[in-house]
């Protein structure tokens, strides 16, 4: 059971580039998510995907697209990197507390993206 | 809408001493409370989190936190803490678990905890 695991680890764009981080996650969860991590900012949402079919914006979506390809893979592109997209992202995904309503997210190990 | 403020963003603190990590929240619905804890280079894992029932909720590694809900906090408290310990923690929240966005985790901006042998 490798829980969310991403692709690649580490990568650097030039410029106007694109790229896709890949997220897979074996858990059966419904939910997934891209978070951002800048210094001093905690993680923010950029999108995140309630079930299979559905993708939604989170607080910082400009400059991103996502695809939930299927219940277990959920991919963030960037059509055209910029500097500001420098950072630190994680996919998790989230499974319901049997008889809460309340959700726990299972994060990934994160891909660090530099923008020159 | 819902917000987190965790008031200390660092914290340094000598091995063996106690330490406290504030969290605040506002959310005029019911919440959740999660604290998050991120090793260097790693992913976040989840430490500990209060559903319902006793307001102390424990972690396997010693830490606890006290859930009060006239104060709007969550703290995060450890009586001894090791060098292992040194981290950044997340308080997060999610809110209304009958409504719609349940499933979305409002995190505040970390506070780096650094344990000094």
């Amino acid at each position: 059971n490798a829980g969310v695991t991403q692709t690649p680890k580490f990568q650097v764009l030039k410029t106007g580039q694109s790229m896709t981080l890949q997220c897979a996650q074996d858990m059966n969860h419904n939910s997934m998510y891209w978070y951002r991590q800048d210094p001093g900012m905690g993680l923010r949402l950029i999108y995140y995907s309630a079930s299979e079919g559905t993708t939604d914006k989170g607080e910082v979506p400009n400059g991103y697209n996502v695809s939930r390809l299927n219940k277990r893979e959920f991919s963030l592109r960037l059509e055209s990197a910029a500097p500001s997209q420098t950072s630190v992202y994680f996919c998790a995904s989230s499974e319901e507390l049997s008889g809460t309503g309340a959700y726990e997210q299972y994060f990934g190990p994160g891909t660090r993206l530099t923008v020159t | 809408a819902q917000s987190v403020t965790q008031l200390d963003s660092q914290v340094p603190v000598f091995e063996e001493a106690p330490v406290e990590l504030r969290c605040n929240y506002s959310s005029s619905v019911s919440v959740y409370l999660f604290w998050y804890v991120q090793y260097p280079n790693q992913g976040l894992q989840l430490l500990l989190k209060y559903l319902s029932g006793s307001t102390l909720v424990e972690s396997i590694n010693g830490f606890e936190a006290e859930f009060n809900k006239s104060q709007t906090s969550f703290h995060l408290r450890k009586p001894s803490v090791h060098i292992s310990d040194t981290a950044e923690y997340f308080c997060a929240v999610t809110g209304n678990p009958s409504g719609a966005g349940s499933y979305q985790l409002t995190f505040g901006k970390g506070t780096k905890l650094s344990v000094i042998p």
